[in-house]
């Protein structure tokens, strides 16, 4: 079973700080999703990474896959009290009907609070 | 559009009883999958569900079970709880077992086995 870690595991940082959060696996990614859970709630998905080298950018927060697929990054610039979540990355695993979305395979998240 | 609604939000049980958990799909989504988040984890995926069938099932034992319904809705059963259960369960719904539909999370049941 492909492991993903994800560091740091937790990032305390001041209102309008740069910050960059990482997500590693020793195989090869499909693809690759991240997303934002904030407390009390599930979930949500920011972005899906396809291709290696890919960058997308969603505001301020800015989605790296590595050109080998075995790493992303996610890069926030100017963060913002409401930015405060768990972030999580995440690989589908193929299942009996051949979707990799149902099995997702989760990193254990970075833990980021901006203090205001 | 409505969302993944899941209900009790809460849930306080004793060790050896048996629990039900609900979700009911976003609308127009026919896939239902379940997921439990210990406290400090990510989610792990229990199993899925797809025209009522289960579709796939991760490593967790029998006692976790599950029901599709013709409305879409599902349920998650777990019996013989252990303290160890004492998690975030969160459903999600999706258009279709296959990659390209992104997955939808309800708020979760967060369940307490004491």
């Amino acid at each position: 079973t492909q492991l993903l870690e994800q560091s740091p595991q937790f990032l305390s940082i001041q209102e309008g700080e740069n910050l960059t959060v990482y997500c590693n696996s020793s195989s090869v990614f499909s693809s690759l999703q991240w997303y934002r859970q904030e407390p009390g709630e599930g979930p949500v998905l920011l972005v899906t990474v396809v291709t290696g080298g890919e960058v997308k950018k969603l505001k301020r927060l800015t989605f790296q896959f590595g050109d080998a697929r075995k790493d992303s990054s996610l890069h926030i610039t100017a963060a913002q009290t409401g930015d405060t979540g768990l972030y999580l990355c995440a690989q589908g695993v193929p299942l009996n009907y051949g979707g990799s979305q149902g099995n997702l395979i989760f990193g254990k998240g970075t833990k980021l609070s901006v203090k205001p | 559009e409505t969302g993944v609604t899941q209900s009790p939000t809460h849930l306080i049980k004793t060790r050896g009883q048996q629990v039900t958990l609900r979700c009911s799909s976003q609308s127009g989504h026919n896939t239902v999958s379940w997921y439990q988040q210990a406290l400090g984890q990510g989610p792990q995926f229990i199993f899925q569900y797809y025209r009522e069938e289960e579709n796939g099932r991760g490593n967790f034992p029998p006692r976790f079970s599950g029901l599709q319904f013709p409305n879409y809705s599902s349920e998650l059963n777990v019996n013989a709880l252990e303290l160890d259960d004492s998690a975030l369960y969160l459903c999600a719904s999706s258009k279709g077992p296959r990659g390209g539909s992104p997955l939808h999370f309800g708020n979760g049941t967060r369940l307490t086995v004491t």
